[in-house]
């Protein structure tokens, strides 16, 4: 069982196309993320989830709008994509509660690789 | 400046060296910390949590210096798997915000 799906795994599209990303979790977590990892290979977060509701917001074109129906699900839209949208972008999942070794992790879905032409 | 900062690398090491990563962070506020490893065309997954007092995971050592706002990562006895990219990650500790150093890669070669 995939702890923190994400589908597509590859997307290729022309330039000013409207796309889809959509993420699932069963680890029964409550927050949910989307990070983007660009082709110098740096993270970084774009949005945070805790039980459906929008916690984190970084500097992100609203052409890119998050949608978390329920706690284990954070799909991301993007509207006009643009070259440099091309990316790879990762779907992450972590629990505020404090799990027995004393720390909350965040564990990743295998990433979409996005590619606008 | 970025928030969490590590060694540029790349570190090219022979089999069986010692090698040692270094990390700093500017947020005093941060309240946890993390080794990630991240391989090519792969998610980041996590190495191990690092604890005030330091811990040990085989052949693995993270230090934290909360004082200092540094944070090291020590592998003995590298293998050709621990080829990989290592991320330090700090939790700022609101809204459960993970941020990611830029990471260092490691090539161990035989």
């Amino acid at each position: 069982d995939t702890a923190v799906s994400q589908t597509p795994k590859y997307l290729v599209t022309q330039m000013g196309n409207d796309k889809s990303i959509k993420c699932e979790q069963n680890l029964g977590h409550d927050t949910m993320y989307w990070y983007k990892q660009d082709s110098k290979k740096f993270l970084k977060i774009m949005f945070s989830y805790n039980n459906k509701e929008l916690i984190i917001n970084e500097t992100v074109p609203n052409r890119f709008s998050p949608k978390s129906p329920d706690k284990a699900h954070l799909n991301l839209h993007i509207n006009s994509l643009e070259l440099g949208d091309s990316a790879v972008y990762f779907c992450a999942s972590s629990s505020r509660q404090v799990i027995s070794s004393g720390a909350n992790v965040l564990t990743f879905g295998a990433g979409s690789r996005l590619t606008v032409l | 400046r970025k928030e969490v900062e590590q060694d540029p690398g790349p570190f090219n090491v022979p089999e069986g060296a010692t090698v040692a990563f270094n990390c700093t962070y500017s947020n005093s506020a941060s309240q946890s910390f993390f080794w990630y490893r991240q391989d090519c065309r792969k998610e980041p997954k996590l190495l191990m949590s690092v604890y005030s007092s330091g811990n040990e995971d085989g052949r693995f050592t993270a230090q934290l210096n909360r004082a200092s706002q540094y944070i090291s990562l020590l592998i003995r006895d590298s293998k050709l798997s621990d080829s990989a990219t290592y991320l330090c990650v700090v939790n700022r500790g609101y809204g459960q915000n993970f941020v990611f150093g830029p990471g260092t890669r490691l090539s161990v070669l035989p």
